[in-house]
């Protein structure tokens, strides 16, 4: 079955750059007309698009954070990482990986992961 | 601030029908689909509704979706205490502000 798993720091320091990976299984991230996104949800408040890859490489970022941004994705590793620069307390939160699906965007979700920016 | 207007709260009692709003623009709700998430509480959200109206695998009929012009809705029917959940849209937006857009989410208090 599909399942996508996301893993990194819990807790990082303010300027300090943020790299999330989400591992996928159940699917390639070959796979024709699918990716992979990434979503964020601060406590208590509602979902945020921060940026998608696609299986031929195509990339695009939520243009509100686009100059923080990176996203790339290693086949062989059916990994996806998301890497988000100069972080600010403003930026914690639980972020999620989530698959593009044909027809059906974000069709399976990870669990999420919590990041806290705190010194 | 959200792109996609929806009601921060709405409620019902169960067997009751209720329905969820979501309101955008030309850029997004009008010229693309709609989806639906429900995201039960302290879970990943979960797809309800793709394409304004259909139903991935699973999901029971009681759940559905329309849309008109800039608006789109999600009906809810034969409330049940599990439906207790928050409820967000979204929608591809072509300008250039953002390329996927979520609404503020709507809280179903099931009573």
């Amino acid at each position: 079955q599909v399942t996508l798993k996301e893993s990194g720091p819990v807790l990082v320091k303010p300027t300090e750059t943020l790299t999330l990976t989400c591992t996928v299984s159940g699917f390639s991230l070959s796979n024709a007309r699918m990716g992979v996104s990434w979503i964020r949800q601060p406590p208590g408040k509602a979902l945020e698009w921060l940026a998608h890859i696609f299986s031929n490489d195509e990339k695009s970022y939520s243009t509100s954070l686009k100059s923080r941004l990176t996203i790339s994705k290693d086949t062989s590793k059916s990994q996806v990482v998301l890497t988000m620069t100069n972080m600010d307390p403003v930026d914690t939160a639980t972020y999620y990986c989530a698959r593009i699906g044909v027809q059906q965007p974000f069709d399976y979700w990870g669990q999420g992961t919590l990041v806290t920016v705190s010194s | 601030q959200s792109v996609l207007t929806q009601p921060p709260s709405a409620s019902g009692t169960p067997g009751q029908r209720v329905t969820i709003s979501c309101s955008g623009s030309s850029s997004n709700i009008g010229s693309n689909y709609v989806y639906w998430y429900q995201q039960l509480p302290g879970t990943a959200p979960k797809l309800l509704i793709y394409r304004n109206n259909q139903r991935p695998s699973g999901v029971p009929d009681r759940f559905s979706g329309s849309k008109s012009g800039t608006s789109a809705s999600l009906a809810i029917s034969g409330l049940r205490s599990e439906d207790e959940a928050d409820y967000y849209c979204a929608a591809w937006d072509d300008s250039l502000s953002a390329l996927w857009v979520f609404g503020g989410g709507t809280k179903l208090t099931v009573l």
